[in-house]
């Protein structure tokens, strides 16, 4: 199985801020990952697939990068609105497998 | 609009079975895969099953292969998870999701296993 290492498990940013959230798989996944943002009491909503690719209606701030074993997700702008935890996922093979979380706050 | 509605939650014993399904609308169903995905009580996201669009292809992780069996009913546009010899640790919001990747989610349904 491909275990997701994210990091950090949580982060406290403010208003406006760049912040990065880490995930390392454990063998090359070929760009096959996707991150999601939870909000509290809500489902999780996908925001980028493909390690890069932003869904449609996601705000342009954020962003995906990585290949291999090693990707990031960015917020080039922290907004209240961001405040939740995020989640990598690949989806390279089965079983599919999440990252733990980081939970992001407003500092 | 895309919407996935799940049913069937509730609480059953460790050992009983239980049935969720989801209806799917906004799309044509049997375009996709679907898959469903659960959330422990104040914990991370572990998926759970996904079928192909014939529904012919399924895949598990070790947790529940074996316990549960994910279906769809292309003419009804919906997608069923059986559960069986419950688990405490199968206790969980379950999400219906669209696709491999999860590009949409149903709101959620709860089920608690507890005697």
């Amino acid at each position: 199985d491909i275990q997701m290492t994210q990091s950090p498990a949580s982060l406290s940013a403010s208003l406006g801020q760049t912040v990065s959230i880490e995930c390392l798989a454990s063998a090359g996944i070929s760009n096959n990952l996707a991150w999601y943002q939870q909000k509290p009491g809500k489902s999780p909503q996908l925001l980028i697939y493909g390690a890069s690719r932003l869904q449609d209606g996601v705000p342009s701030r954020f962003s995906g990068s990585g290949s291999g074993t090693q990707y990031s997700l960015k917020i080039s702008g922290m907004q209240p609105e961001d405040e939740g935890v995020y989640y990598c996922q690949q989806v390279y093979t089965y079983p599919l497998t999440f990252g733990s979380g980081t939970k992001l706050e407003i500092k | 609009e895309v919407q996935l509605v799940e049913s069937g939650g509730g609480l059953v014993q460790p050992g009983r079975s239980l049935k969720l399904s989801c209806a799917a609308s906004g799309f044509t169903f049997s375009d996709y895969y679907m898959a469903w995905v659960r959330q422990a009580p104040r914990k991370g996201l572990e998926w759970v099953a996904t079928i192909s669009t014939s529904g012919l292809t399924t895949y598990y992780p070790d947790s529940v292969r074996g316990r549960f069996t994910i279906s769809r009913d292309n003419v009804k546009s919906s997608l069923y998870l059986q559960m069986n010899s419950l688990k405490s640790e199968d206790t969980a919001t379950y999400y219906c999701t669209r696709e491999v990747l999860s590009d949409y989610w149903g709101q959620g349904v709860m089920v608690t296993v507890s005697s």
